[in-house]
């Protein structure tokens, strides 16, 4: 069975340039998390969507990220104006809505020059 | 706030030998999880172990198993007959018991451990 993929696997970008990380979770699970992964920092919690209630953006670090998930599957994670403070591996997870355990993508590394 | 420390940001071991990696969480919660994961060169994050606050017994999964100290909020991996295999960094996590369906189990982690393991 596929498990969550994420896409790219790669991007390089150019500082204030904007950016789209995109994450499809595992059919039929309705939680889905964003977590950033930077050196020296290990992983942090950006934002949480389940089913159709309001995401829980907590976690983002400013207001040039932002986060959808169209119809309960596929999310876009976006970051606008890149910072190079932004390079860092972004992770996706997805579980079902009773579980604790997280299934995670390859995660994006993004490189902002 | 929770937080989760691991004091050992580099361990290696012999092929076949036992290793344990040292996890310490902060918390006022009663109820909550404490996960292992092992995250390879591939950076695919992968579930290891996991364990329930509330259980006393210490949760094993074939060569791996934990040494959960609920009082001194401590959760220590054993990896015994290491594998060349199990060469990762592992990050342990906290999750607070959520009260609901739709709540949010987000994980707090620690800075993690590379482990080399070594033929």
């Amino acid at each position: 069975g596929a498990g969550v993929s994420q896409s790219p696997s790669n991007k390089v970008t150019e500082k204030g340039k904007d950016v789209e990380l995109r994450c499809d979770p595992i059919s039929g699970h309705t939680a889905l998390y964003w977590y950033r992964q930077s050196l020296g920092q290990g992983l942090e919690f950006l934002i949480y969507f389940q089913g159709n209630s309001a995401p829980d953006k907590s976690g983002l670090p400013s207001d040039r990220f932002s986060a959808e998930r169209t119809g309960g599957s596929v999310s876009t994670l976006t970051i606008q104006r890149t910072q190079q403070e932004d390079s860092a591996v972004y992770l996706c997870a997805s579980s079902l809505a009773r579980s604790n355990e997280q299934f995670f993508g390859p995660g994006t590394r993004l490189t902002v020059l | 706030a929770q937080t989760v420390t691991q004091s050992q940001p580099e361990m290696s071991v012999q092929e076949a030998e036992t290793v344990t990696l040292s996890c310490t969480y902060d918390t006022s919660e009663n109820n909550y999880y404490l996960f292992w994961y092992k995250q390879p060169p591939s950076r695919q994050m992968i579930l290891v172990i996991r364990q329930e606050a509330y259980k006393q017994q210490n949760a094993t999964e074939n060569r791996f198993s934990v040494n959960f100290q609920k009082a001194a909020k401590s959760f220590s991996l054993k990896i015994s007959d290491s594998q060349l295999g199990d060469t990762a960094m592992y990050f342990c996590a906290f999750m607070k018991s959520p009260l609901g369906a739709g709540n949010n189990r987000k994980l707090i982690w620690g800075l993690g451990t590379s482990l080399a393991v070594n033929p």
